[in-house]
């Protein structure tokens, strides 16, 4: 069974611009989150999706957004990049809420 | 949600069985908890999860003693790959109430 893939792999923006990420889940999977990681921060995460549906959602700011659509698939959004937006984006699905999730490979977004 | 708390960090040697312990004292009834390990660059990989007593697989076992505050994660015979950040998280199943944090988790090295 195909794993978790996120595209782009690798993301060079500049302060202001808005980039959007995909995530692909795993088939049968229904539920995808997102997180950010930098080095000084750790694992934080963004929002859950299940069905469509928003579940959760971490403690970041209206510039980041998501959606999923009826596959599975789902995308993050962030609007007017900050510097400070460089990290590590990570998707993870899981078969539902709270069950165990399996990460992709990492969007790697660096702003200058 | 319960929080939880590891070791910030252990040291090992090759071949050696390796518990990293996590407590919970506020877990609920219907929490599950699962473990994650961590290699820099990557995403978190699901390790194990479990509810009560032991859980084994082909990686590891979890020991959930009978109150559940807190559970082990046993790696036997650990190897020089098996050096990473290990996290503990806890969570109930099919609801939106799931930990969102990995927290900073506890950081393995394993020595030759």
């Amino acid at each position: 069974k195909a794993g978790v893939t996120q595209t782009p792999r690798y993301l060079i923006k500049t302060r202001g611009q808005q980039v959007t990420l995909s995530c692909s889940p795993i088939s049968g999977h229904r539920s995808v989150s997102w997180y950010q990681q930098t080095p000084g921060q750790g694992l934080q995460f963004l929002f859950e999706y299940f069905s469509e549906t928003q579940r959760n959602k971490g403690n970041f700011p209206g510039r980041f957004s998501g959606r999923q659509f009826s596959n599975s698939r789902s995308e993050m959004n962030v609007s007017t990049l900050e510097l400070g937006d460089s990290a590590l984006y990570l998707c993870a699905s899981s078969f539902g809420v709270g069950y165990e999730q399996y990460f992709g490979p990492g969007t790697r977004l660096t702003v200058t | 949600l319960a929080k939880t708390t590891q070791p910030i960090s252990m040291d090992s040697y090759e071949g050696q069985e390796v518990n990293i312990t996590c407590s919970h004292n506020n877990i609920a009834t219907n929490d599950y908890i699962t473990w994650y390990q961590q290699f820099p660059s990557q995403g978190p990989r699901f390790i194990i999860q479990g509810y009560k007593t032991k859980v084994t697989n082909e990686v590891a076992s979890l020991f959930i003693p009978a109150d559940r505050k807190s559970s082990t994660l046993s790696l036997p015979r650990v190897s020089l790959s098996d050096t990473a950040v290990y996290y503990c998280l806890v969570g109930e199943r099919d609801t939106g109430r799931r930990a969102l944090t990995f927290g900073s988790g506890t950081r393995l090295q394993v020595q030759p």
